[in-house]
């Protein structure tokens, strides 16, 4: 298995514009989480899935973010319009249900200028 | 909302000693786990102790759980360059599968 995929690794864009964040899970994980990593925060947990449904989008900061799970495997975490305080390293992780650790993505870094 | 605590923040070895770092939380638990984390990669799971267990090995690493104090240890004995990284705990409140992470210990083993 390839382990969880994401897509881009790296993302440049300018205020205002559209950005799409991809995560493939592993196969046979129905748990996915998406985290986002800045140096003032660390992790913060932004929306998580089980069985392909959300569960907490308590995280989300703001209406601008939006994610969706629309197979087993795939995920999309949306934001727009971008804002420079949007800058940071977007993780997706996925895992089993219960107590055996999450496999995370290597993350896509976002810059917003 | 629970999270892990870790302390120290930062760690600076020389190769071949052990580093300890230390993790605190708020609420009861289900199990704790703790992750490592390369410059510029994804967390990488290392090692998952359960509510009821007071200690757990996986080849270099000892982990403690005192659920007494909130608090546990991982232990990493005889480092090695590679060993570089930050480390994170997290923690999975009773029936939950959340984790919430700490803010992470960096880690650096000089060679």
């Amino acid at each position: 298995d390839a382990g969880v995929i994401q897509s881009p690794r790296h993302e440049v864009t300018e205020m205002g514009q559209e950005v799409t964040l991809r995560c493939k899970l592993i196969s046979g994980h129905n748990s996915l989480f998406w985290y986002r990593q800045t140096m003032m925060r660390g992790l913060e947990l932004l929306i998580y899935f089980n069985n392909n449904v959300p569960i907490d989008d308590s995280g989300m900061p703001e209406d601008r973010f939006s994610a969706k799970m629309p197979n087993a495997s795939f995920s999309t975490l949306k934001i727009q319009p971008s804002e420079p305080r949007d800058s940071a390293v977007y993780f997706c992780a996925s895992s089993f249900p219960f107590a055996y650790g999450y496999t995370f993505g290597s993350g896509t870094r976002l810059t917003v200028v | 909302s629970q999270q892990g605590e870790e302390d120290p923040q930062a760690l600076s070895i020389q190769e071949g000693e052990n580093a300890t770092m230390n993790c605190s939380y708020k609420t009861s638990i289900n199990n704790l786990q703790w992750y490592r984390q390369n410059s510029g990669r994804g967390l990488v799971h290392l090692i998952l102790i359960r509510s009821n267990e007071r200690e757990k090995h996986s080849g270099r690493l000892r982990v403690t759980l005192d659920t007494s104090k909130k608090s546990s240890s991982l232990l990493i004995t005889a480092s090695r360059a590679a060993d570089t990284a930050s480390y994170f705990c997290a923690t999975d409140a009773e029936g939950n599968n959340r984790l919430a992470f700490g803010k992470g210990n960096q880690v650096v083993v000089i060679p």
